[in-house]
Order: structure tokens, then C-alpha cells, then sequence
């Protein structure tokens, strides 16, 4: 069974489209994140939510919305998408707020803005 | 500029070798966290650090926690091909409500058979 799993895992788009990025986690975690790694590896939070009430929202875009319609999801839509946009975006889990545990990644999703 | 600089940014070594990887920062972190991603997969917690001057062994790496909880460092002795991959170090910040983990820049490390 994958603890946090994400879907899909590859993205091929062209810009101005719009995609979302499903996330569940089945470990029982009260808190779920959304992170980007850009192309120089560099893992930068964009969003945190606690019990589907949002508690981190980082300098990100407004093009990008998270919805969490409950505690074991975190899905990410990305409106007008930009060639910038291009990364893998992961989710993840901890168990508690505030953080200070373990984080369980999901194996990531690769969008690509043509 | 990062809050957390993770040298060298690049290693390629031999197996066989011992390397160290240096997470620094002028911040003081509650912990830290190590982290090891390999391609195509999300990051899996190695270790967690918090009492500073802390040492932690885990069979051939060795992880410290500076004494004042600023910086950390990574040793690997006797690296092997399943060593390779990006290392990741992450501080919870001390104080703001907001904590959250702050990753480094990372290490690319690369053990050669």
C-alpha cells in the first residue's frame, strides 16, 4: 500500500491549459503540503493545510489553487499554465501540527509546460 | 539566497571512500532532518537531529547537529553504489508559528563502482 500516492505522475501540456494534481496519504496525517522541486533540485513549500483548514500559502501564484475536501486529500490545480510552471511538484504528509516529525513524500508529478 | 547552503553541491566519488556533506545556515533550527532522494522518487527521512551536538549513527553514516543548532553535517564512510543520490537536509525554524521544515540546496552525491 503507497502511504501518499499522487496522480498522474507525468504532465505534458501546453501553456495557458489548465491541470490538476491529485494526492491522498493512508497513514492518518493530520497535515498535508505541496512542494515544487525546480530543475536545480531545490524543494520549496507552496502550501500547507491542517485538517483541510489552510495554514501555509507561501509567495505563490494565484494560478494555483489547493482544495482539501477532506483530511486524507490535498488535490492542486494550476489555471493558465506558464513555462515556468515546469517542475515536479510532490506532495506530502506529516503526522502532526506544527511540524516537527517525519514527512512522507509521494513519488512526485513531472509537469512540463510546452 | 537560501536559508539553509548544502556543500559540496556536487560529489563523485569512488566506492569505497569516505565523503562529508555540509548543511550550514545562519538560523537556529529546533531540528534537523537528512533526507535521501533517489530518481524518479519523493525524499525518505534518513535521520532526525535535535539536541545540539547531537551524533547519530545510522550503519555507515554518521549525522552531527552543530552545537548551536546552526549547521549539520553528513559523513558516509565506505560509500557504495546504493549511496548515490541527492541528500537533502531540512531545519524546523525555532521560532514563528508557522514552523515548517526549510529544505537545503541539496548534494548530488554519485559513488562509482
Amino acid at each position: 500500500d503507497t502511504a501518499v500516492s499522487q496522480t498522474p505522475k507525468y504532465l505534458v501540456t501546453q501553456m495557458g491549459n489548465d491541470k490538476s494534481i491529485k494526492c491522498e496519504q493512508n497513514l492518518g496525517h493530520d497535515t498535508m503540503y505541496w512542494y515544487k522541486q525546480d530543475s536545480k533540485k531545490f524543494l520549496k513549500i507552496m502550501f500547507s493545510y491542517n485538517n483541510k483548514e489552510l495554514i501555509i500559502n507561501e509567495t505563490v501564484p494565484n494560478r494555483f489553487s489547493p482544495k482539501s475536501p477532506d483530511k486524507a486529500h490535498l488535490n492542486l490545480h494550476i489555471n493558465s499554465l506558464e513555462l515556468g510552471d515546469s517542475a515536479v511538484y510532490f506532495c506530502a504528509s506529516s503526522q502532526y501540527w506544527p511540524h516537527t516529525g517525519e514527512l512522507f513524500f509521494g513519488e512526485g508529478s513531472r509537469l512540463t509546460v510546452l | 539566497t537560501q536559508l539553509l547552503e548544502q556543500s559540496p553541491q556536487f560529489l563523485s566519488i569512488q566506492e569505497g571512500e569516505n565523503l562529508t556533506v555540509y548543511c550550514n545556515s545562519s538560523s537556529v533550527f529546533s531540528s534537523l532532518q537528512w533526507y535521501r532522494q533517489e530518481p524518479g522518487e519523493g525524499p525518505v527521512l534518513l535521520v532526525t537531529v535535535v539536541t545540539g551536538g547531537e551524533v547519530k549513527k545510522l550503519k555507515r553514516l554518521t549525522f552531527q547537529f552543530g552545537d548551536a543548532r546552526k549547521d549539520s553535517s553528513l559523513h558516509i564512510t565506505a560509500a557504495q553504489p546504493g549511496d548515490t543520490g541527492l541528500y537533502l537536509c531540512a531545519g524546523a525554524l525555532l521560532s514563528g508559528s508557522a514552523r515548517q521544515l526549510t529544505f537545503g540546496s541539496g548534494t548530488q552525491l554519485t559513488v562509482l563502482p
